[in-house]
């Protein structure tokens, strides 16, 4: 079946700007995750939904960033007046989490993110 | 707190070599799950093995091999008979059930297979 899908694969914004990433989780999956990846590091964790509902949002850095899922599948992570240390990848995941075992996160491509 | 420990940033092999990637975790939590990711060059996290902090019994799966130790907070990874398609960012990860369902990442280790 599909995997986790994250659009756009490249993001170009100008400091100041607002955008968008969008990202698809697999189906069926109920909990999705984000995570920001600097370059030669480990992924850092975002934000955790189950369901339609942030369960997790402790790793946001700032109130510049938020993100939604509003009807339990496809989550849209959102910064505003972005800034040149938001440049990233961000990674989206996914997994079953159902009757509250942990199961492994199936990650997407990410979504590169230069902010000039 | 919960943190991980790829000690190696980088190793460098020859095909046909056997490596080990060595990863060494913190937690107060007693019950918790360790994962490996590999990250290939084309950037995405591909899954590899998920233990939980109640089994130790070591796992192979055909080239791959685990060794999860809790006296000494380390789970290790080996690749028997590297191949250049081994070559890749290897992240070991952590995650507490207390703090959720949140991955607590390794710097990782940057894998090279050559020739």
């Amino acid at each position: 079946g599909a995997g986790v899908s994250q659009t756009p694969s490249n993001k170009v914004t100008e400091k100041g700007k607002y955008v968008e990433l969008r990202c698809d989780p697999i189906s069926g999956h109920t909990a999705l995750y984000w995570y920001r990846q600097s370059l030669g590091q480990g992924p850092e964790f975002l934000i955790y939904f189950q369901g339609t509902g942030a369960a997790d949002d402790s790793g946001l850095p700032n109130d510049r960033f938020f993100a939604v899922r509003p009807e339990g599948s496809v989550s849209t992570l959102k910064i505003q007046r972005t800034e040149r240390g938001d440049s990233a990848v961000y990674l989206c995941a996914s997994s079953l989490n159902r009757l509250g075992k942990v199961n492994e996160q199936f990650f997407g491509p990410g979504t590169r993110l230069t902010v000039l | 707190a919960q943190k991980v420990t790829q000690a190696q940033t980088e190793i460098s092999v020859v095909e046909k070599e056997d490596v080990t990637l060595d990863c060494v975790y913190e937690t107060r939590d007693t019950t918790y799950y360790l994962f490996w990711y590999k990250q290939p060059p084309s950037g995405e996290l591909v899954f590899l093995i998920r233990r939980n902090s109640f089994d130790e019994q070591n796992e192979i799966s055909g080239r791959y091999s685990w060794n999860f130790q809790k006296s000494t907070s380390s789970f290790n990874f080996t690749i028997t008979a590297s191949q250049v398609v081994d070559s890749a960012v290897y992240f070991c990860a952590l995650l507490q059930e207390t703090s959720g369902s949140r991955l607590t990442f390794g710097e990782g280790t940057q894998l090279t297979v050559n020739p």
